[in-house]
């Protein structure tokens, strides 16, 4: 089974500063199935990356996804004030079906 | 437009037997590449995917649940029905249902429903 490893837990930033939120796998991932979500208190998640590097429809452009193999990061460029939540990695495999990871939450410093 | 809505009780008691419904619309379930999911959130903690179910009825589970959960299709009635037996109070949560594309890509799940509050209490 492969486990999804997100760092740090909490991150502590301004706005305007650059956010870097890191999705370490247990084992080699494809990147075509790595995604992103942002979850705000009360809501449900919101896909903000597929693929590992595309933008799912209506994402900013400050949000950019990169990485491939284990190591995989989701940048933010530019905080806004409304990007302070909970970010998810996720992963599919034939195998292990859809695994989260386990979150990082962005707080405003 | 694509939506979908999760439903089922609020309350269930230890041992007995869960059942939501996934009622969606703007798609369809017979579609090549079509899935929609389950995701729970207890209180407080991360997401946790649960069950897919693909437009051939193709079907996946968590591992670490797989003994425990049914996923089946009305595609007529554009439902997905998740059963989960054996209940007990850790699987208090929020669940989800999604919808998600997968061919030689995987889209993500890009739409998701508001959720549904199971509490599992005597």
């Amino acid at each position: 089974e492969i486990v999804l490893t997100q760092s740090p837990g909490t991150l502590s930033l301004s706005p305007g500063e650059r956010a870097t939120l890191s999705c370490r796998a247990s084992q080699s991932v494809s990147s075509s199935y790595l995604a992103w979500y942002q979850q705000k208190p009360g809501q449900a998640p919101r896909l903000l990356i597929y693929g590992a590097s595309s933008r799912a429809t209506g994402i900013p452009d400050r949000f950019s996804g990169s990485g491939s193999g284990t190591d995989f990061t989701l940048t933010i460029s530019r905080l806004e004030p409304e990007d302070f939540a909970v970010y998810y990695c996720q992963q599919y495999g034939s195998s292990t079906g859809y695994t989260f990871g386990q979150g990082t939450k962005l707080e405003i410093k | 437009q694509i939506t979908l809505k999760e439903s089922g009780p609020t309350l269930v008691k230890p041992t007995q037997t869960l059942t939501l419904t996934c009622t969606f619309s703007g798609f369809s379930l017979s579609t090549s590449g079509v899935g929609v999911g389950w995701i729970r959130q207890p209180p407080g903690k991360a997401l946790e995917w649960l069950a897919l179910i693909y437009w051939d009825d193709d079907k996946r589970y968590s591992p670490s649940l797989k003994s425990r959960l049914t996923i089946t299709k009305d595609t007529s009635k554009n439902q997905v029905v998740l059963t989960m037996t054996n209940m007990d109070p850790v699987d208090t949560a929020t669940y989800y249902c999604a919808h998600s594309i997968l061919g030689g890509y995987y889209y993500g799940m890009d739409v998701w429903g508001q959720g549904t509050t199971v509490t599992v209490s005597s």
